[in-house]
């Protein structure tokens, strides 16, 4: 059974940093492209990140773009979101999921919760 | 780049069926059979129920069905249950931002 579980979530201050963990099982994580998408509170849902499976490629919303880096530990099965320069704007749940192909994302993990207020 | 259009909310009774829009560009839903669509029920993480503009991952029910005509995709749900009311994403490749999603549609069953 594919599982994705987050952590790492909590309150921060502004200009501040975090890093957020996703650790995956079930199926060969080196096989897949693995994302981050994050839903402010009450609001939709935005993509964040992704990483290409050897972590050889990155991409970012333009939102992130210099603040956040995502990565991956492939010997672990695990991957990370660091935030730095934190905004009030980036509170969210943030999920990890797993990339089907193309952006489209097959599995989810629950979510873990940022808050980002003084 | 903007969200994919989607209405703020739809509405059906149980056995009903109800189709959700998704409107977007060339750019994206138009130009791409990278359309799909997702189901978050509150509290919950989103869950994949069509991907490819028409394909059902294992394990979701048929009732759900994806298409696309132009710039436009839909998602139709066939013999509404209650368990289906929930919020509704559908999302596009671009080669522009990567990746969009809609702003959400909430489906109501009466």
């Amino acid at each position: 059974e594919v599982q994705l579980v987050e952590s790492g979530g909590g309150l921060v201050q502004p200009g501040g940093s975090l890093t957020v963990s996703c650790a995956a099982s079930g199926f060969t994580f080196s096989n897949y492209w693995m994302t981050w998408v994050r839903q402010a509170p009450g609001k939709g849902l935005q993509w964040v990140a992704i990483v290409k499976q050897d972590g050889s490629e990155k991409y970012y919303v333009d939102s992130v773009k210099g603040r956040f880096t995502i990565s991956r530990d492939n010997a672990k099965n695990s991957l990370y979101l660091q935030m730095n320069s934190l905004r009030v704007e980036d509170t969210a749940i943030y999920y990890c999921a797993r990339n089907l192909h193309y952006y489209q994302f097959d599995y989810w993990g629950q979510g873990t919760l940022v808050t980002v207020s003084s | 780049q903007s969200a994919l259009t989607q209405p703020a909310s739809v509405s059906g009774s149980p056995g009903q069926s109800i189709t959700i829009s998704c409107i977007g560009s060339s750019s994206d839903v138009g130009g791409y059979n990278y359309v799909s669509w997702y189901q978050q029920h509150p509290g919950k993480a989103p869950k994949l129920m069509i991907y490819d503009v028409s394909n059902r991952p294992s394990g979701v029910s048929n009732r759900f069905s994806g298409s696309k005509s132009g710039n436009t995709a839909s998602l139709t749900i066939s013999g509404l249950q209650a368990e289906d009311e929930a919020d509704y994403y559908c999302s596009s490749y671009t080669p522009i931002t990567h990746m969009i999603f809609g702003g959400g549609t909430k489906l109501t069953v009466l």
